[in-house]
């Protein structure tokens, strides 16, 4: 079983559609929550992070972390072709180095 | 401020020779991650490096593979004596200090191994 399990997708929305994008995690430890939005061919960027559970809005998106079921999500409102994108998540523990652990990144596609 | 900045972009090489990638990391950053992705893969952690040192290189293969960031100049990330399983996206990440939840990428460099 890997760390970090991430649907590849694709997943294909309409323009406007609420997306929901989750991982699952194995580790207990994992403190640190990441999302990064990747364009094709470009690095990765941050989106979001959040520490432990709870959830985190910035504009149209939110962050959501269930540490009890090891599961995190990303949800965006209101989408537009631009979100067009591989998300990936990511999570490390306290401590240490740091070293996140990527999701294999779930591909979005919103069409107009 | 420029972001973090690698070259080349694209980089192409025959099996057995070395390939070399730089990065710069973002002005003010002195930690450097390198990651490779793979096609159908996320991101795999290769090392972390701060200025003359490597802290971390559990993800690096033991073998062809080496990293340096010196006190002057960029980061590099040398294989040697290529193969084609080499080929992929090698991304770099700075950040200000070790607390990574800002961990800003580069474009990356795309090799590939004929």
């Amino acid at each position: 079983q890997k760390e970090v399990e991430q649907d590849p997708g694709p997943l294909s929305v309409p323009e406007g559609a609420i997306v929901s994008l989750n991982c699952t995690y194995s580790n207990s430890a994992f403190q640190y929550f990441m999302w990064y939005r990747q364009y094709s061919r470009k690095g990765p960027e941050l989106l979001m992070y959040t520490y432990s559970s709870g959830n985190k809005e910035d504009g149209r998106f939110t962050a959501q972390v269930d540490k009890s079921s090891k599961y995190i999500s990303l949800f965006i409102r209101d989408s537009q072709p631009s979100d067009s994108a591989t998300y990936l998540c990511a999570m490390s523990v306290t401590g240490g180095s740091y070293i996140p652990t990527f999701g294999r990144g779930t591909s979005l596609i919103v069409h107009p | 401020n420029a972001g973090v900045m690698q070259n080349p972009r694209h980089l192409v090489r025959r099996r057995g020779q070395e390939a070399r990638l730089r990065c710069s990391p973002m002005k003010g950053h002195s930690h450097v991650y390198w990651y490779r992705q793979l096609p159908e893969e996320g991101l795999k952690f290769m090392v972390y490096l701060q200025k003359e040192n490597i802290i971390d290189e559990s993800g690096m293969p033991k073998e062809r593979f080496s990293a340096e960031f010196p006190k002057e100049g960029p980061s590099i990330l040398r294989i040697q004596q290529v193969v084609r399983g080499d080929s992929a996206a090698y991304f770099c990440a700075s950040c200000r200090d070790h607390f990574q939840e800002t961990q800003y990428f580069g474009p990356g460099t795309r090799l590939l191994v004929l």
